[in-house]
């Protein structure tokens, strides 16, 4: 059973930090990783999809890297703001035909 | 505006009362999920539909019962629901009704039960 686990839980950073988020699965043969982004009561924003043949993809200030062989992904933030505040969450789909599987969550906090 | 817009945004009711959650898609999507998310719980896959068809119904008890009459609207229709299961409820579509293009959001129904 694949199992998504995202450390830390919660972080805080003064603004202007480039920082790393991560997100480790139990079962290496994923079909594809995706990152949201969710604002308090709010619904999901997806930031970035990662297909299992790729490593790495990029948008703007993101960079999410893929690495299936030791089961983690990583979300990079450079010159982190204020409005980079939020809950990101990582999800994985082991196969093309299965549902997805997300992580728990790193609430971000970002000090101006 | 993400191309997935769900109704209302926020409900409270009655343990007793009957209401609807409303999830519509126009960006051709043909399969639409059901998501819970309570506070501090990773999110809670509860149905999927795919070309209308109810694919996987994740072990949620019965007061909740979807429908989803095309592949651009769905339904989830709640009666005698219980305290606990006042929590964000969240629909997503997808190109299949698979991981293979990723998932988009709705912003989400608030829902309190009192």
């Amino acid at each position: 059973k694949q199992e998504v686990t995202q450390i830390p839980a919660a972080l805080s950073v003064p603004e202007g930090e480039n920082l790393v988020l991560n997100c480790s699965f139990t079962d290496s043969a994923i079909y594809n990783l995706q990152w949201f982004r969710q604002d308090p009561g709010k619904g999901l924003t997806s930031l970035l999809l990662i297909q299992s043949s790729q490593r790495e993809q990029t948008s703007g200030r993101l960079n999410a890297s893929l690495d299936k062989s030791s089961g983690r992904s990583t979300l990079y933030i450079a010159a982190s703001q204020p409005g980079d505040s939020a809950t990101y969450l990582c999800a994985v789909g082991k196969t093309s035909y299965d549902k997805v599987i997300f992580g728990p969550g790193t609430s971000l906090s970002v000090i101006p | 505006e993400t191309g997935v817009t769900q109704t209302p945004r926020h409900l409270v009711m009655g343990m007793t009362n009957k209401k609807s959650l409303k999830c519509e898609q126009h960006l051709g999507h043909n399969a639409m999920y059901w998501y819970k998310q309570s506070a501090k719980k990773p999110l809670e896959l509860m149905f999927v539909y795919n070309f209308k068809e109810q694919t996987e119904n994740n072990s949620v008890p019965s007061r909740f019962s979807p429908e989803c009459p095309n592949s651009s609207h769905l339904f989830l229709h709640l009666h005698t629901l219980q305290p606990e299961d006042s929590a964000l409820y969240l629909c997503a579509s997808s190109q299949g009704g698979t991981a293979n293009y990723g998932y988009t959001f709705g912003s989400g129904t608030r829902l309190t039960v009192v």
